[in-house]
């Protein structure tokens, strides 16, 4: 039963406007939030993260928001780019070493 | 840079045959990790390890069993391969030694396996 889930497979935006991913998750004890990317034929790499004492935390064209009575967090990019295309996997822990995993959203920047 | 190495990119194996998939990783983190990937279902951990000798297993343990006799090592082993275990397999590590939430995980390239 996944704990952590990507409603959303596919996800096709023009460059320049803004992508959004969404992200919920079920384990109300999940305290940390992560975003990961992942190119073909490369292992994921970390891209944002958030603590649940916040409700967004920005890093450049990236921005995560929380929303935590709603279990539901995004991931905002603006603006897109042709590099941003790739799968994008939501991340959550508790208190422990585990990582739960949604299933990945494949983002498609259009030129 | 931290570098996760992973020793096979590609490996076709058959039923009931032994299969070790190592991992390396360079920046003498504590903390390493095997999850598989499969489509519709994201990263799924089988096992992981925070110290040399130690290991937990994740959500997915069967079928498996990993060992880690140097820091900088981490092995899956699948004892005899079954068709249910064809899966990409990615390796992963963390520095911070509390908890890996607060860290990040860096991943190797992954090592897709095939059992016929």
């Amino acid at each position: 039963d996944q704990q952590v889930k990507q409603n959303s497979p596919s996800l096709s935006v023009q460059e320049g406007r803004i992508s959004i991913l969404n992200c919920d998750y079920t384990n109300s004890m999940f305290d940390y939030f992560l975003w990961y990317k992942k190119y073909p034929a490369e292992g994921p790499t970390f891209l944002i993260s958030i603590s649940s004492i916040k409700d967004k935390n920005e890093d450049g064209r990236f921005t995560v928001f929380l929303n935590k009575s709603a279990k539901h967090l995004s991931l905002h990019i603006v603006p897109s780019q042709p590099g941003d295309s790739a799968v994008y996997f939501c991340a959550a822990s508790e208190d422990d070493y585990k990582l739960s995993f949604g299933a990945g959203t494949t983002v498609t920047v259009r030129a | 840079d931290v570098k996760v190495t992973q020793s096979s990119r590609y490996l076709v194996k058959r039923t009931g045959e032994k299969v070790f998939l190592e991992c390396v990783q360079d920046m003498d983190h504590e903390n390493m990790f095997w999850y598989r990937q499969d489509p519709g279902l994201g990263l799924r951990l089988i096992y992981f390890s925070y110290d040399v000798k130690m290991k937990e297993k994740g959500d997915i343990p069967e079928g498996y069993s990993v060992s880690r006799e140097k820091k900088e090592r981490f092995s899956l082993i699948l004892e005899s391969a079954s068709t249910n275990q064809t899966s990409m397999y990615l390796c992963a590590s963390s520095l911070n030694p509390d908890r890996v939430g607060t860290g990040e995980l860096f991943f190797g390239e992954g090592s897709r396996l095939t059992v016929l």
